[in-house]
């Protein structure tokens, strides 16, 4: 069966830098774009973020333009978010998500998420 | 990439209809057939219950339908049931590879 398990959330001061990971299994993980997608606390859902499954294309939010990377190694199936520059705003829950079909945002399967505190 | 507009509530008895609007523009909702829906229920993470607009994802109840007029689309709840209780998302293409999602909107089951 298809999992997607986020790891490296944590409490991090603003400015400061993280990394998200994301194991995917259960299915072909090359074959598959692949996105972020956060909720802050007692909000609503936000798109982050989308890297093709080969890799060659990544496109990113406004908000997170310049400070944050997705990236992938489809020899280790996982996904990683590199998250630079941390602010207040970036405090949410991080989901992995698997794309069944780009640009329909057609999202089967969702990861349980991991949660970022970046404190004021 | 404005958030598309849902209202923040909505609310039926068991066995009757809900419709969920989400409204955008003619740059997302109005520009694509690539409107999706998500279940979310407390401290879970999503479920894709429609896609493109009126598609239902496999095992999601013929209860669930979509559809859309111009800038607005809408999810459809029949014959609802307490375990329909949760929040729904909507989210649109927005064009050069973006994606929007709605403000989100609690039903409740009465």
């Amino acid at each position: 069966q298809v999992q997607l398990v986020e790891s490296g959330g944590g409490v991090v001061q603003p400015g400061r830098s993280l990394r998200l990971s994301c194991a995917a299994s259960g299915f072909t993980f090359r074959s598959h774009g692949m996105h972020w997608v956060r909720q802050a606390p007692g909000k609503g859902l936000e798109w982050v973020a989308v890297i093709w499954y080969d890799g060659s294309d990544k496109y990113y939010t406004d908000s997170v333009k310049g400070r944050f990377t997705i990236s992938r190694d489809n020899s280790r199936n996982t996904l990683y978010l590199q998250m630079n520059s941390l602010r207040v705003e970036d405090t949410a829950v991080y989901y992995c998500v698997r794309d069944r079909s780009w640009p329909a945002g057609y999202f089967d399967y969702w990861g349980q998420g991991t949660v970022v505190t970046v404190p004021s | 990439q404005s958030a598309l507009t849902q209202p923040p509530s909505a609310s039926g008895s068991p066995g009757q209809s809900v419709t969920i609007s989400c409204t955008g523009t003619s740059s997302d909702v109005g520009g694509y057939n690539y409107v999706s829906w998500y279940q979310q229920h407390p401290g879970k993470a999503p479920k894709v219950m429609i896609y493109e607009v009126s598609k239902r994802h496999s095992g999601v109840p013929d209860r669930f339908s979509g559809s859309k007029s111009g800038n607005t689309a809408s999810l459809t709840v029949s014959g609802l049931q307490a375990e329909d209780e949760a929040d729904y998302y909507c989210s649109s293409y927005a064009g050069s590879n973006n994606l929007v999602f709605g403000g989100g909107t609690k039903l409740t089951v009465l």
